[in-house]
């Protein structure tokens, strides 16, 4: 079946401007998380949605990101403002349920702000 | 705080000889753990799972680890390395304390000499 899809693949954008990346999680999965992969900071996580519940922001490194999910299934992450260490991959995952559930990724999209 | 320490930044052995990926995590009780590959410019993939069913866990490709609760460590083993597990290698935990989200070791590069 289907995995998990990211758009774009790659962006690249001024510094400055808003971004705006996209994740499509397998289809009945219910839970969908964010991670950004970077040379200096690793894997890190973003933020996370579990149904219709409130989602955990914890990992956002500033107000500057923000993401939603509609519908239960697509997500949207927005960065506004870029800045040049908002470069990086940024890599969407989902699982059934929860995250002891096994998570699946996506390809990624790899962000560069000039 | 809940951490992961993957011990080798890098790995190089030869083809055919043993792989051995080193992990250590801090927690106050037993977390699920996995291990992920990711492949250059590919997206991560699952190794294999631990959920406290058994502490010798197999995986796919022939790895596999095993879970010590008294030394804290998931290491990762494969008998016989080969040229086409040449990857980034991590090291992940979650559920501590509740919490959603994966927490990722810096990784280890795994490199196969001929």
């Amino acid at each position: 079946g289907a995995g998990v899809s990211q758009s774009p693949s790659n962006k690249v954008t001024e510094k400055g401007k808003d971004v705006e990346l996209r994740c499509d999680p397998i289809s009945g999965h219910t839970a969908l998380y964010w991670y950004r992969q970077s040379l200096g900071q690793g894997l890190e996580f973003l933020i996370y949605f579990q149904g219709n519940s409130a989602p955990d922001k914890s990992g956002l490194p500033s107000d500057r990101f923000s993401a939603e999910r509609t519908g239960g299934s697509v997500s949207t992450l927005t960065i506004q403002r870029t800045q040049q260490e908002d470069s990086a991959v940024y890599l969407c995952a989902s699982s059934l349920y929860q995250s002891t559930d096994t998570q699946y990724f996506g390809p990624g999209t790899r962000l560069t702000v000039l | 705080a809940q951490s992961v320490t993957q011990l080798d930044s890098h790995v190089s052995v030869s083809e055919g000889t043993p792989v051995l990926l080193r992990c250590n995590y801090s927690s106050s009780y037993s977390p699920s753990l996995f291990w992920y590959v990711q492949h250059p410019n590919k997206g991560l993939q699952l190794l294999l799972k631990y959920t406290s069913a058994a502490t010798l866990v197999k995986g796919i490709n022939g790895f596999e680890a095993e879970f010590k609760k008294s030394e804290t460590s998931f290491h990762l083993t494969k008998p016989s390395a080969h040229m086409s597990d040449a990857a980034e290698y991590f090291c992940v935990v979650s559920g501590f304390q509740g919490a959603q989200k994966l927490v990722f070791g810096q990784g280890t590069r795994l490199t196969i000499n001929p």
